[in-house]
């Protein structure tokens, strides 16, 4: 059984460039979620992908984007890119929106110089 | 918003020694995991509790959510328990993605 799976492992991109992360949820999951966790702190919730749609949307600027494709796997992107973030960026799925238990993937990390 | 409050921040243990983790939240909640964080920065699946006591292996948790508080016990530590552990809620009202995680309990287990 396939869990969330995450791509890249790593990167580095420099200030005011683009950079897109991808995510495959585990088997049997239709929602998404991305969370950005800084150096030192908890993970925060970026946003959450059902059914194709952003349904919810935590605070973080209109520069993070994603999309939700119809085999349910996601990618997440950053534009104009700010030294500030530089972050661990993690993907979780569930088994619906509502209910379930979250599970993460390893993580894409990013460090804009 | 719910604030996540975890405690101690850093606990280091001897090998062998037993341990209680704490999460206290400001609010009531229908969703609460733990997850321990390894090295390499994966969030790893402990316990998926929002009420009662679970058990597994050298772990277990209780959550007592009318009281607003989760303890999670770790017996017999070894080295490979060492990391973060993260509790994370979800409000009521609240979509099963979006929780709201502590800031973690950092524990080093020593040889």
């Amino acid at each position: 059984d396939a869990g969330v799976t995450q791509s890249p492992t790593h990167l580095i991109k420099t200030r005011g460039q683009q950079v897109t992360l991808r995510c495959s949820p585990k088997s049997g999951h239709d929602t998404v979620s991305w969370y950005q966790q800084a150096l030192g702190q908890g993970p925060q919730f970026i946003f959450q992908y059902y059914e194709e749609e952003e349904r919810q949307r935590g605070n973080f600027p209109d520069r993070f984007s994603g999309h939700q494709f119809p085999n349910y796997s996601s990618e997440l992107n950053v534009n104009a890119l700010l030294l500030g973030d530089s972050a661990l960026y993690l993907c979780a799925s569930s088994p619906g929106p509502l209910s379930g238990e979250l599970f993460f993937g390893e993580g894409s990390r990013l460090t804009v110089l | 918003g719910i604030q996540v409050e975890q405690s101690p921040p850093d606990l280091i243990l001897q090998e062998g020694a037993n341990s209680t983790l704490r999460c206290n939240f400001s609010d009531s909640v229908n969703n609460l995991q733990w997850f321990h964080q390894n090295p390499w920065g994966q969030l790893i699946n402990l316990f998926y509790i929002p009420s009662g006591t679970k058990q597994n292996g050298r772990l277990s948790a209780t959550t007592v959510a009318t009281e607003r508080y989760s303890l999670l016990y770790i017996s017999s530590s070894q080295t490979t328990d060492s990391g973060v552990y993260f509790c994370a809620v979800r409000p009521y009202g609240g979509s099963q993605g979006n929780l709201i995680f502590g800031k973690g309990t950092k524990l080093s287990v020593k040889p």
